[in-house]
């Protein structure tokens, strides 16, 4: 229950097409959906986040997409860069589970030139 | 700010030795949380604190690591034992109580365990 799922483990894109990872979770009390950025070498950061009331956050380039019925969610990064490489995390929290986060397993995205 | 500042960066010891990784998060956050990250594995949570206080250690792999936040400023993660699985990267995290989704990571210490 407390799982999230994340998928693909890894994922190459040619510069300047569309990256979608996909993930999904069982928990309907997770109320915050965020994802974080990984670059080698370096600890996460948070690149964008949702509420489940909202249906699409866009940022730039990045954009979630959330179904709160399919209890699934996914982001897009739309003319994906070189730059854009690195490992990506979903995550949920929650306030009634004392606002731990729960991270799935990251997609290692590479973007070829 | 500085960010959340982890020492030491890089840690290499024998098996049986004690190791005490070190955290200072940002100033005037109300949580502290310290993960472990391997490639099999993936980013676990070990422990996080609210206000200094342990809320959940459920995460913590057995009694050989411990852990504590004396003040707001400081946290230390131990490790003694240590055995060579327990190599990986250890990041420290903090964040504020009203955007506790948003952590703000530590650079991580690398320790690896001979």
């Amino acid at each position: 229950q407390q799982q999230v799922k994340q998928s693909p483990q890894s994922l190459i894109v040619q510069k300047g097409g569309i990256s979608i990872i996909n993930c999904a979770y069982e928990n309907t009390a997770f109320d915050y959906f965020p994802w974080y950025q990984q670059f080698p070498g370096k600890g996460p950061a948070l690149l964008i986040a949702i509420r489940p009331d909202v249906s699409e956050k866009k940022e730039g380039r990045f954009t979630i997409s959330f179904n709160k019925s399919a209890k699934q969610f996914s982001l897009h990064i739309m003319d994906s860069q070189p730059g854009d490489s690195a490992t990506y995390f979903c995550a949920a929290s929650s306030k009634t589970s004392y606002d731990k986060v729960i991270f799935g397993p990251g997609t290692s995205l590479s973007v070829i030139p | 700010d500085a960010g959340v500042i982890q020492s030491p960066r890089h840690e290499v010891t024998e098996m049986g030795q004690e190791v005490t990784l070190r955290c200072k998060p940002i100033s005037g956050h109300d949580y502290l949380f310290w993960y472990r990250q391997t490639m099999m594995r993936g980013l676990e949570l070990l422990i996080y604190f609210n206000n200094n206080v342990p809320i959940d250690d459920s995460g913590m792999p057995e009694d050989r690591f411990s852990a504590k936040m004396p003040n707001a400023s400081f946290s230390t993660l131990k490790i003694q034992p240590s055995e060579p699985r327990d190599s990986a990267v250890y990041f420290c995290a903090s964040s504020l109580l009203r955007l506790s989704y948003e952590q703000y990571f530590g650079p991580g210490t690398r320790l690896t365990v001979t």
